[in-house]
This record gives C-alpha cells, structure tokens and sequence, in this order.
C-alpha cells in the first residue's frame, strides 16, 4: 500500500525558514517523480514543486521559484522541501504526491499545515 | 500562465447527472491530456479520472470524463451523497502542472 506521510509543518516568521519532509511506503521510491502541491485556507489546489527519480532535473511554480527548493533522498525514501524568505501568501497546508503510473499526483499524502504569521 | 476555469458551484438530487466544465486558456491545453481530483471535505486530494477519461482502479462507473478542444468535462451519473465534495481538473502547460479553480458539489 501506497503511503505518504508529510511533516515540518508549523508557525514561522515571515522572513524564516521551514524544511517539510514526506516519507514514502510501499513502493520504489527511487524510481518515481515527486510533487508537492499546497492548499491555502478555503481555496484551491496549487502546484509547487516537482523532482524526478535520481533528483537530477526539478520545476517550480512561479510563485516559489528562487524561495523553494525540493530535493530527495532515496537511501532514505523521503522527499523534501525547503522554504526560504516565507511570505504571509505561503501560509497554506502542503501535500506531497507520487507519479507511479504516469500520472501527475495520483497518490497524495495527508498534508502538514504550514502558517506564516508574526 | 495558463488558466484552467470551473465553475465556482453544481449541484444536484440525489440520482441526477450533474456535468462540471474546464476551460483552459492555453494552446497546450488542446492538446494535452486532463487529470480530475476529488476532495472530499476535510481530506487530501484523490485522483479520479487520468488522461481525460480514463478511471483507476476502484473509482466508480458513475464518474466519467472527456476532452474536446478546449474544454473538457466531468460527469457524475447517478448523483449519491458521498459525492459532495470538491472537484478540480488539471494539465500541463510546458513544463507547469496547473490545477482548475475548482468546483464544490452539493447534492439537494
């Protein structure tokens, strides 16, 4: 069974940083692209980030490039996402999510909620 | 960037079809395929329906899609309360994953 376990969410400072990471189970990890999606408060589903298999070629939203950066670790089965210079409009719940069958984010994780605010 | 456009809200009795449109506003989007979500309230995203109108496994008949153009189409037959949810359709532009604006179903 597919499992996908985000944490690192929290309360930060505009201005700070914040790494998320998602565990992966239950599948190759090593061989997959990965997504991170983010959900503000009441609204709709935003892309983030994406990396594939060996980490070697990543994309980013518009809104996050040069803030952001996604990387992986397949020793360890984990995805990450570093956020830098976070702004009050980043404040959203993060999702991590799988490409297994050559389908952008057909598995999602639960989410960990990530709040700017001073 | 490009646009994918629902409409904000649909809805429906029990055992109705209700249709959901998605209109993109790129020419990638002609020719690209289109992915629709489920969310149910409270939960993480599902994927409901890959490359315009395929369901994975253990997705009900009842939910079906397609593509003309475009715009494409989501449609829920034989509407059931456990539909209630919210609906997005997403593509690529480029090298971009844009999600719809999204569309909250209610059923009467």
């Amino acid at each position: 069974e597919v499992q996908l376990v985000e944490s690192g969410g929290g309360l930060v400072q505009p201005g700070g940083s914040l790494r998320l990471s998602c565990a992966a189970s239950g599948f190759t990890f090593s061989s997959y692209w990965m997504y991170w999606v983010r959900q503000a408060p009441g609204k709709g589903l935003v892309w983030v980030s994406r990396i594939n298999s060996d980490g070697s070629t990543t994309g980013y939203a518009d809104s996050v490039k040069g803030r952001f950066t996604i990387s992986r670790d397949n020793a360890k089965n984990t995805l990450y996402l570093q956020m830098n210079s976070l702004r009050a409009e980043d404040t959203a719940v993060y999702y991590c999510a799988t490409e297994l069958v050559n389908t952008p984010c057909d598995y999602w994780g639960q989410g960990t909620l990530v709040t700017v605010s001073s | 960037q490009s646009v994918l456009t629902q409409p904000p809200s649909a809805s429906g009795t029990p055992g109705q079809r209700v249709t959901i449109s998605c209109s993109g506003s790129s020419s990638n989007f002609r020719s690209n395929y289109v992915y629709w979500y489920q969310q149910l309230p409270g939960t993480a995203p599902k994927l409901l329906i890959h490359r315009n109108s395929q369901r994975p496994s253990g997705v009900p008949d009842r939910f079906s899609g397609s593509k003309s153009g475009a715009s494409a189409s989501l449609a829920i037959s034989g509407l059931r309360s456990e539909d209630e949810a919210d609906y997005y359709c997403a593509a690529w532009d480029d090298s971009l994953y844009v999600f719809g604006t999204g569309t909250t179903v209610t059923v009467l």
